[in-house]
């Protein structure tokens, strides 16, 4: 297994509280990635990094904040939480391996719950 | 608008019998397709992938075929096997130089009966 962990594994929170998720991997992968997981929707992509302090938006980032200062740490943060952001979150890496970075390796996924 | 779905939420096969999980995709720009699974309270696992310049892949007892002309992609389990019961994910992406997006299908329950 890639190595992978996130913090915490589940969380209950009230709405408009922060909340700040962390994953960090030991495999050293360029390619940081968070993704939501929700009935109906599969996994969706909320921002990713390209390297440490690079990151961008993907499909799902409203309300969502990242942050990557180190090539092992990557967070999450929900600056108000709501309802909405419900969800199962997992991290995932990738890095180039024969010329291309297709296959992402998945975190055990934090269970969300905004009350 | 979902870009890669799978139509089939769940699936029973018996044990030693040959599943095979389907999944369809819109974008016709996606050049890389893998296969997940997933076990309950876990991350998903890769599976299996194919690049869109070939029509199989196969490893051990998990083969993926592709149909470009349909946009359709399947993944064949033979012999299926009581572990394999789990939820896969078909993903999709395009041009992976980088660090690139994953599309995901909403995923099929697989259940092997013994």
């Amino acid at each position: 297994d890639a190595g992978i962990t996130q913090s915490p594994r589940h969380k209950v929170t009230e709405t408009g509280t922060p909340v700040t998720l962390r994953c960090h991997q030991t495999e050293n992968h360029r390619y940081m990635y968070w993704y939501r997981q929700d009935p109906g929707h599969g996994l969706r992509l909320i921002h990713y990094s390209y390297g440490v302090k690079d990151t961008d938006k993907g499909e799902v980032s409203d309300g969502y904040s990242v942050s990557r200062s180190k090539t092992e740490d990557f967070l999450l943060t929900l600056e108000s939480a709501t309802s909405s952001q419900t969800s199962v979150y997992f991290c995932a890496i990738s890095d180039m391996v024969r010329g291309n970075s297709y296959e992402q390796y998945f975190g055990p996924g934090t269970r969300l719950t905004v009350t | 608008d979902q870009q890669v779905k799978q139509n089939s939420p769940s699936l029973s096969v018996q044990e030693g019998r040959i599943s095979i999980l389907n999944c369809d995709y819109t974008n016709s720009m996606f050049d890389y397709f893998l296969w997940y699974k997933k076990y309950p309270a876990e991350g998903p696992t890769f599976l299996i992938s194919i690049s869109s310049i070939k029509d199989k892949n196969e490893d051990g007892r998990f083969t993926v075929f592709l149909n470009k002309s349909a946009k359709h992609l399947s993944l064949h389990i033979v012999p299926s096997q009581p572990g394999d019961s789990a939820v896969y994910f078909c993903a999709a992406s395009e041009g992976a130089t980088g660090a690139n997006n994953l599309f995901f299908g909403t995923g099929t329950r697989l259940t092997v009966i013994p």
